[in-house]
């Protein structure tokens, strides 16, 4: 069974800032996705961030990067330059390379301070 | 990616009633899914509805609570069936347009209150 934990139920970081956010999760397989999706108020779950698992080379999307360490099974989300529209539940998922089900973290709260 | 538009976005309901959620997307896909996402919780998978045959459900999760129809490519309901106020989540639905996680798209969600 897949499993992701988000450790951090709720972060703040003021305008401009960096923040990261923890990600770990637990898999046997060896070929998956992972993925950081965001939900705002609207509850519409956008998707921040992707990464491959066979991909040593943590993926970046403008201020968002991650930094992805397989062997520690660990995916973390870090967002430079935070901006008011940020605020948002941040959640970390998991999905087999063969499969189409999410596995999805109990989510981070974040909100960003003017 | 594809646009989804959910109804109804949010009710609220007498326990031991009924409510269907339509799920309707705005081009033709294979797969959709269904989740549930309990207050404070993270979103699980209810069921994966392929059109043309019979949904596939996960565990804890039954086909007398949570029938799904998938007439065709582009809809699918979800009903919730003989309410509790447990049964007081979000439910939204996805579709895959392609594999590898990079077409995925989600719909904005139904807030449902049982009273």
């Amino acid at each position: 069974a897949q499993t992701v934990t988000q450790s951090q139920p709720e972060m703040s970081v003021q305008e401009a800032e960096t923040v990261t956010l923890s990600c770990t999760y637990d898999t046997s397989e060896n070929n998956y996705y992972l993925f950081w999706y965001k939900q705002p108020p609207s509850r519409q779950m956008i998707l921040v961030i992707r990464q491959e698992a066979y991909k040593q080379q943590n993926a970046t999307e403008n201020r968002f990067s991650v930094n992805f360490q397989k062997a520690a099974k660990s995916f973390s989300l870090k967002i430079s330059d935070s901006q008011l529209g940020d605020t948002a539940m941040y959640f970390c998922a998991f999905m087999k390379q063969s499969g189409n089900q999410f596995y999805f973290g109990t989510g981070t709260s974040l909100t960003v301070i003017p | 990616s594809a646009v989804i538009s959910q109804k109804p976005s949010r009710d609220i309901c007498q326990r031991g009633t009924s409510l269907t959620i339509q799920c309707q997307v705005d081009s033709q896909v294979t797969m959709m899914f269904w989740y549930r996402q309990q207050p404070g919780q993270s979103l699980t998978l209810i069921a994966t509805a392929n059109q043309g045959s019979e949904a596939t459900y996960e565990s804890g999760f039954v086909i007398d609570k949570f029938p799904i129809s998938r007439p065709n490519l582009t809809f699918s309901t979800l009903t919730v069936s003989n309410m509790s106020p447990e049964d007081s989540s979000i439910y939204l639905c996805s579709v895959e347009i392609a594999r590898g996680g990079y077409g995925y798209t989600f719909g904005s969600g139904t807030r449902l209150t049982v009273v």
